[in-house]
C-alpha cells in the first residue's frame, strides 16, 4: 500500500490497552478540528470531531479532548483492537473556509 | 450509498508530460475538496470547488489547476510534471461549502519518472 509517512511518530500499543495520541495546533483562530485514521491504501476516514467552544467529546470507543489554552488536542481509542492501527492525522478549520490544515501524523501499531 | 470516487488508482508520467486526475462526489455532495499527500510535506490543501466555482486555493504553482463542472464532478489537472509532483492526490467531497463533513476517496498515486 502507500506511504503515508516515511518517518512518523509511532505508538506501539498492546491490543486491549487504551491509546492517546496528541496532537498541537498551530492557529488560535481555528475553531473546528478533527481527526482522521488512514489505513493503507485508503484515504483518510473520518473519526470524531469537536468545535472549539467544547472541550472533550466522546464517540464510540474514542474520546477527543481539547485544551485551547496550549493549543493541544488528543484523541483517545479506548480497548484498542487490531483494526486500529493505521495512521492518524489531526486536523484544523476555521469557521469561514473550508480549508483543512493536517497535522503530521501518528502511526499506531496494535499489538496482539 | 457509492463514496468518493477517484480515478485513474495509479498513474506514471514522465517529467514536462501533463495529467488530469477525476473525482466523482458522492451524489449530493456539492463541494470538492484536493489534497497532495506526500511523506515529506503530509497533506496540503490544493483547492476547493462549490457550484462549479473556485472558493479557495493553497500555496501551489500554477501548474496546478482544477475545475467543476455542473454534475459535481471534479478534475484538477498538472502542467509541466515535476519529480516532485509525485504523490498521492486525494479528492474529499462534503454536502455544503464551508462544510466540515468531509468524505475522502482513495486517491490517485501519481509517480512522475
Amino acid at each position: 500500500g502507500e506511504s503515508v509517512g516515511l518517518h512518523l511518530p509511532t505508538l506501539s500499543v498492546q491490543e486491549g490497552d487504551n491509546s492517546i495520541i496528541n496532537c498541537a495546533y498551530s492557529n488560535s483562530a481555528s475553531d473546528y478540528f478533527i481527526w482522521y485514521k488512514q489505513e493503507s491504501g485508503k484515504g483518510p476516514q473520518f473519526i470524531i470531531d469537536i468545535r472549539s467552544n467544547m472541550d472533550k467529546r466522546q464517540g464510540q470507543r474514542v474520546t477527543v479532548l481539547l485544551n485551547k489554552t496550549v493549543k493541544h488536542l488528543s484523541l483517545q481509542i479506548a480497548a484498542t483492537q487490531p483494526g486500529d492501527s493505521a495512521v492518524y492525522f489531526c486536523a484544523e478549520a476555521k469557521a469561514a473556509g473550508n480549508k483543512l490544515t493536517f497535522g503530521g501524523g501518528t502511526r499506531v501499531l496494535v499489538k496482539p | 450509498k457509492a463514496g468518493v470516487t477517484q480515478t485513474p488508482r495509479y498513474l506514471i508520467k514522465t517529467r514536462g508530460q501533463q495529467v488530469t486526475l477525476s473525482c466523482s462526489p458522492i451524489s449530493g455532495h456539492r463541494s470538492v475538496s484536493w489534497y497532495q499527500q506526500t511523506p515529506g510535506q503530509g497533506l496540503q490543501f490544493l483547492f476547493e470547488y462549490f457550484s462549479e466555482t473556485q472558493r479557495n486555493k493553497g500555496n501551489f504553482p500554477g501548474r496546478f489547476s482544477g475545475r467543476q463542472f455542473s454534475n459535481s464532478r471534479s478534475e484538477m489537472n498538472v502542467s509541466t510534471l515535476e519529480l516532485g509532483d509525485s504523490a498521492l492526490y486525494l479528492c474529499a467531497s462534503s454536502l455544503a461549502a464551508g462544510g466540515h463533513g468531509y468524505t475522502f476517496g482513495s486517491g490517485t498515486r501519481l509517480t512522475v519518472v
